[in-house]
């Protein structure tokens, strides 16, 4: 398994412009979210996702974009970048099950916002 | 070896020594708690995790200690070697959630 794959590894963009982030995971794992790691203040939750056709907001998602078309993928969505977006951002991803719910991550994606 | 009585945002360890990583965590009813580490470049690893009904649990080199009268979560590595130095997070998850709340981390250093 490749576990929990995330692309880019890096992009740089202006300031307005537009992109996507993917995440994927081949883990059949039907919980999957997105976090944003910044200096000093840990990882927090941007969407989560509890299965295909489902998703919801978490502590920051404001500026962001989330779909669940299909178990595997976790696309996360920049509509209009802006610096406060520069960040370190993390996929994870786990089984909707709460004896099994560890969660397990991706490298990350560096986005540097112009 | 050398611990931390309070959460502080670094640690610097003698290799050899055994070294205990504290958080203080935020919400009573938290049910599930895991430890990960993270290395330069790269994305958290799970270390180790422990649910509410236990107090301790062990691993390779590694302990988790929960004490739930005062929130507090240590994680304990035994004969500290260079490739720990990383920073550890912890993180913890309500009942009936599947979200995960993150500390700040600490940094690990570990000196020749």
């Amino acid at each position: 398994n490749a576990g929990v794959t995330q692309t880019p590894k890096f992009q740089v963009l202006k300031t307005g412009q537009s992109m996507t982030l993917q995440c994927a995971q081949d883990m059949n794992h039907e919980y999957m979210s997105w976090y944003r790691q910044d200096p000093g203040m840990g990882l927090r939750l941007i969407h989560y996702s509890v299965g295909a056709g489902i998703t919801d907001q978490g502590e920051v998602p404001n500026g962001y974009n989330v779909s669940r078309s299909t178990t595997e993928d976790f696309p996360l969505r920049l509509l209009s970048a802006a610096p406060s977006q520069t960040s370190v951002y993390f996929c994870a991803s786990s089984y909707r099950d709460l004896l099994k719910e560890t969660q397990y991550f991706g490298p990350g994606t560096r986005l540097l916002v112009l | 070896g050398e611990s931390v009585g309070l959460h502080l945002p670094t640690l610097s360890v003698q290799e050899g020594d055994n070294s205990i990583i504290n958080c203080a965590y935020s919400n009573s009813a938290s049910d599930y708690f895991i430890w990960y580490k993270q290395e330069s470049g790269k994305g958290p690893q799970f270390i180790i995790d422990i649910r509410s009904n236990m107090d301790k649990r062990q691993g390779q080199r590694v302990t988790v200690l929960l004490n739930k009268t005062v929130k507090h979560l240590s994680l304990q590595i035994a004969a500290t070697q260079p490739g720990d130095s990383a920073v550890y997070f912890c993180a913890e998850k309500r009942p009936n959630d599947y979200k995960l709340s993150f500390g700040a981390g600490t940094t690990v250093t570990v000196r020749a």
